[in-house]
C-alpha cells in the first residue's frame, strides 16, 4: 500500500496566491518527483530531485528534498487558472516496496479566478 | 517523437464482457505499469512489469491480466470478473523500476 502521505488533500485558492503542498514518509527516500496531472489527462513529471536539502526550480514551481529524506515540498508562485490539477508525489520507496515507485494520494488544486 | 501511448482514448462495453487496454513505449524502457483511477482519488497499482515476460500483482490486481511478450507492448485486459470495472487507467513505463516512470494519455473505460 501507499506510504506516502500528501498533504493538504485539496486546496482552493484565489488567482495570485502562491502554494505549498507537502509529502512525508515514515522511511527514507533517495529520490522525490513531482507530477502533475491535467483532469482527463495522464501525469506530467514536473521536478525531479536527488539529494538531501535539494532546492529545484521549474519556473514557478519549486521543490525541495527535505534534510531529513523524509518529506519533500512543492510551491507554486503566483497561481493561475492552468495550475488547476493534482499534484503527485512519487519516490522509489526502498523500505516498504523493494524500491518499487510509490506514489502519494495526490493535492487537489484549485484556482479561482 | 519517443513516447508512451494509450488506446483508445474512450471506451464502452456492455457488462461481462472482457476488454482489452493497449499501451505501447518505445522509450526503450524495461519496466512498465498499470493503474486504475478513480474521480478524484490517487493511483493504484494493477499490475506492473519488470522484463519481458515477467509481470507481477500490484495492489488490485483481481479481475484484471497483463501480458508483456514485447519489451515495448504491455496490454491490460479487464475480466467480467471485475466487479466494478468503470474507471480511468492509466499506463506508465520507466527505464528500470526505481526511476522517473512516464505516462501515457489514459483511457476512460465505461462499462455499462
Amino acid at each position: 500500500g501507499q506510504q506516502l502521505n500528501q498533504s493538504p488533500q485539496s486546496m482552493f485558492i484565489q488567482e495570485g496566491e502562491d502554494v505549498s503542498m507537502n509529502c512525508t514518509s515514515s522511511s527514507i527516500f533517495n529520490t522525490w518527483l513531482w507530477y502533475k496531472q491535467d483532469p482527463g489527462e495522464g501525469p506530467v513529471l514536473l521536478i525531479a530531485l536527488y539529494k538531501a536539502g535539494e532546492l529545484t526550480s521549474n519556473g514557478r514551481l519549486t521543490a525541495q528534498f527535505g534534510i531529513t529524506r523524509k518529506d519533500s515540498f512543492l510551491n507554486i508562485s503566483a497561481s493561475i487558472p492552468s495550475d488547476v490539477g493534482i499534484y503527485f508525489c512519487a519516490g522509489p520507496d526502498t523500505y516498504n516496496a523493494g524500491n518499487m515507485l510509490t506514489f502519494g494520494g495526490g493535492t487537489r488544486l484549485m484556482v479561482k479566478p | 517523437d519517443g513516447g508512451i501511448t494509450q488506446s483508445p482514448k474512450y471506451l464502452f462495453r456492455k457488462e461481462g464482457q472482457n476488454v482489452t487496454l493497449s499501451c505501447e513505449q518505445n522509450l526503450n524502457h524495461d519496466a512498465m505499469y498499470w493503474y486504475r483511477q478513480d474521480p478524484g482519488q490517487g493511483l493504484r497499482l494493477i499490475y506492473y512489469s519488470q522484463i519481458v515476460n515477467d509481470f507481477q500483482k500490484g495492489d488490485i490486481a483481481e479481475g484484471y491480466s497483463v501480458s508483456r511478450e514485447k519489451k515495448e507492448s504491455f496490454p491490460l485486459t479487464v475480466t467480467s470478473a471485475q466487479k466494478n470495472p468503470t474507471a480511468f487507467y492509466l499506463c506508465a513505463s520507466s527505464a528500470y523500476r526505481d526511476t522517473e516512470a512516464f505516462f501515457g494519455q489514459g483511457t476512460r473505460l465505461t462499462v455499462v
